[in-house]
């Protein structure tokens, strides 16, 4: 039972340069959640999936994209990466169905934009 | 809209002290819930509490104790008889009745030396 994985751990890209973030879980659960973590911010939410084909924005969604295609798996996209993107990214999922449960985080991807 | 507080942005200890984290919110919801999460220097979340705004009563998990008063909105975290494995960034996190969206606070280090 690996709980939620993260790929890739680390990227650097550059200005302009597109790239995905793929977060998987095998918990069965229904909700997904994308974060962005900065200094002396907290987490904050990016955007969440309610279920399979389902996505919504959070509070900074702006140069992101998702789908959740299946289930199991989250995609985070980056369509034109600004430096402002330079962050470590968490993902998370939890049951659905109403009353907000615990939510169980991946080990993050640190990403660096130059 | 909702808000969290954790005014200590750093806390440092001495091994066996009493440490307690402070955690104010802000909502007009009357009903929510308030959680507590802990980041270990390996950069994983990891739950710790969730308690719903019908509960004032105080909970205590081993070391662990929260102590969570509507009238002042907050929601504090003590740890007693503290130990270096406890050294991490705690995040005090808060959630409306439904949907599971998670708004964190800046998050406290704690530093816990021996």
């Amino acid at each position: 039972n690996a709980g939620v994985t993260q790929t890739p751990k680390f990227r650097v890209l550059k200005t302009g340069q597109s790239m995905t973030l793929l977060c998987a879980q095998d918990m069965n659960h229904e909700y997904m959640y994308w974060y962005r973590q900065d200094p002396g911010m907290g987490l904050r939410l990016i955007h969440y999936s309610v279920g399979e084909g389902t996505t919504a924005k959070g509070e900074v969604p702006d140069g992101y994209n998702v789908s959740r295609l299946k289930k199991q798996n989250f995609l985070l996209g980056l369509e034109s990466a600004a430096p402002s993107q330079t962050s470590v990214y968490f993902c998370a999922s939890s049951y659905g169905g109403g009353r907000p449960y615990e939510q169980y985080f991946g080990p993050g991807t640190r990403l660096t934009v130059t | 809209a909702q808000k969290v507080t954790q005014a200590q942005t750093e806390i440092s200890v001495v091994e066996k002290e009493d440490v307690t984290l402070d955690c104010v919110y802000e909502t007009r919801d009357t009903t929510y819930y308030l959680f507590w999460y802990k980041q270990p220097p390996s950069g994983e979340l990891v739950f710790l509490i969730r308690r719903n705004s019908f509960d004032e009563q105080n909970e205590i998990s081993g070391r662990y104790s929260w102590n969570f008063q509507k009238s002042t909105s907050s929601f504090n975290f003590t740890i007693t008889a503290s130990q270096v494995v406890d050294s991490a960034v705690y995040f005090c996190a808060l959630s409306q009745e439904y949907g599971n969206k998670l708004v964190f606070g800046a998050g406290t280090i704690l530093r816990v030396k021996s």
